[in-house]
């Protein structure tokens, strides 16, 4: 039991679709992260919400678009990928204060997606 | 500049032999954390070990320690009597206050234990 759960675990999508991948926390913390992992690279940041305010979007293409209702669920909605986008897709949380730099990320267990 | 510099693409070592996986960081803030995560196959990235820039001592948890050398900003994770679950990609991070709730991580490395 991670604390964190992302549903689905894989996600097989043609380019034309809509999906969205969910995240759930259940360990009191308000920063909400997204991150995309594809082989042989490194993780890659996609967004950070803090206090539900997205406070960081690293040019990401306006294909993914974040949502975070509240602290404890995080979205990405998914439309009209490229195969390229087919990646490891991890949820991570953590504690988001300032004080709290010293706080350790909570992932989940990630979504395999597959763009076809 | 890279943040989290992992230079070992992968290791291979006996089982319960001890290995050393190697993380340096670059930072100018004064308060930072340095985190150590497990990847298996299933994907999940496991909490392993944290280090803080103030701490006078080296952490340790279990098997999992972490070798801080703070002037030289190497930030290694020691693990010792090696099973053959510790197979894995390990990810050395940084967070640092003034950057709050960004972590920085390293490429990472990929650790085979052999029988």
């Amino acid at each position: 039991e991670t604390g964190v759960t992302q549903t689905p675990r894989h996600l097989v999508m043609g380019m034309t679709n809509k999906k969205s991948l969910k995240c759930e926390q259940h360990l009191g913390h308000n920063a909400m992260y997204w991150y995309k992992q594809s082989a042989k690279k490194p993780l890659e940041l996609m967004f950070v919400y803090n206090f539900k305010e997205q406070t960081e979007n690293n040019s990401v293409p306006s294909r993914f678009s974040p949502e975070c209702p509240n602290s404890s669920h995080l979205f990405l909605h998914l439309h009209t990928l490229q195969p390229e986008d087919s990646a490891l897709y991890l949820c991570a949380s953590s504690q988001g204060e300032t004080s709290m730099w010293a706080a350790e990320a909570f992932f989940g267990q990630g979504t395999r997606l597959t763009v076809v | 500049a890279q943040k989290i510099t992992q230079t070992q693409p992968g290791m291979f070592v006996q089982e319960k032999e001890a290995v050393t996986l190697d993380c340096t960081y670059d930072t100018s803030d004064p308060s930072y954390g340095l985190f150590w995560y497990k990847q298996p196959s299933s994907g999940e990235m496991i909490f392993l070990i944290y280090q803080g820039s103030y701490d006078q001592q080296n952490a340790t948890e279990g098997r999992y320690s972490l070798n801080f050398q703070k002037a030289r900003k190497s930030a290694n994770l020691v693990i010792s009597a090696s099973q053959l679950g510790d197979s894995a990609m390990y990810f050395c991070a940084m967070r640092e206050m003034n950057t709050g709730n960004q972590f920085y991580f390293g490429t990472g490395t990929s650790l085979t234990v052999i029988p």
